[in-house]
């Protein structure tokens, strides 16, 4: 079983906040990855990190960023949240680079 | 860039009946791998495939990388309510940091 947790679990924020979507993994994986999901949809690669101090885009751009100062914290801030940001955000992690993605259980994030 | 194309999109079934989805590529995959999404929850991993030609069971579950490495299949046995989900496949096509795709996804419903 995947030890990787994401805060919070649902969020609705007004427009124009600062947020921070948390996300931890005990496993000691140093490959983590931001997706973003639409209900339903496909999953969409905004942000990855290869390790500590190692952060790139993905291939949806993304007005979020984010940092990697310890191997186990991958957190995801977005500074003025506008409407179009709602939707789901999935954290994962894995080890090599044929390992398996393991996912977190997601934030709803709603901007009114 | 690589792309996966899933089929079907969607599959509507009776309960019992057997379900067959794949994914198909242009491009060779060193890794397939098969998730499934309930919803409001991040994707669990089903079956993982690194050897063309190998053939994995889950259960009811059974998947297969393909001999060629453009392709993969999931089927489902004897299928039953808690089926029910998005099913994804994704493929590793290598690299020195390894590069994930994902297919835009299988929705599954089972009528009991």
């Amino acid at each position: 079983e995947a030890d990787i947790y994401q805060t919070p679990r649902y969020l609705v924020i007004g427009t124009g906040k600062k947020i921070t979507l948390e996300c931890s993994q005990t496993m000691g994986h140093d490959k983590m990855y931001w997706y973003q999901q639409d209900p339903g949809m496909e999953l969409h690669l905004i942000h990855y990190s290869y390790g500590v101090n190692s952060t790139e885009k993905g291939d949806l751009s993304s007005e979020s960023t984010v940092s990697r100062i310890r191997t186990e914290h991958f957190p995801l801030t977005l500074e003025s949240a506008r409407p179009s940001h709602t939707s789901q955000y999935l954290c994962a992690s894995r080890r090599g680079t044929d390992s398996p993605l393991h996912f977190g259980n997601g934030t709803r994030l709603t901007v009114t | 860039g690589q792309q996966l194309n899933q089929s079907p999109q969607s599959m509507f079934i009776q309960e019992g009946e057997d379900v067959s989805m794949n994914c198909t590529s242009s491009s060779i995959f060193n890794t397939w791998l098969w998730y499934k999404q309930d919803p409001g929850e991040g994707p669990v991993l089903l079956i993982a495939l690194y050897k063309a030609g190998e053939l994995t069971s889950n259960g009811r579950l059974t998947a297969q990388f393909g001999i060629t490495r453009k392709d993969s299949f999931l089927n489902i046995s004897a299928s039953i309510p808690s089926d029910v989900g998005i099913y994804f496949c994704a493929g590793n096509y290598g690299g020195s940091q390894g590069n994930l795709i994902f297919g835009k996804g299988t929705k599954l419903s089972v009528k009991p």
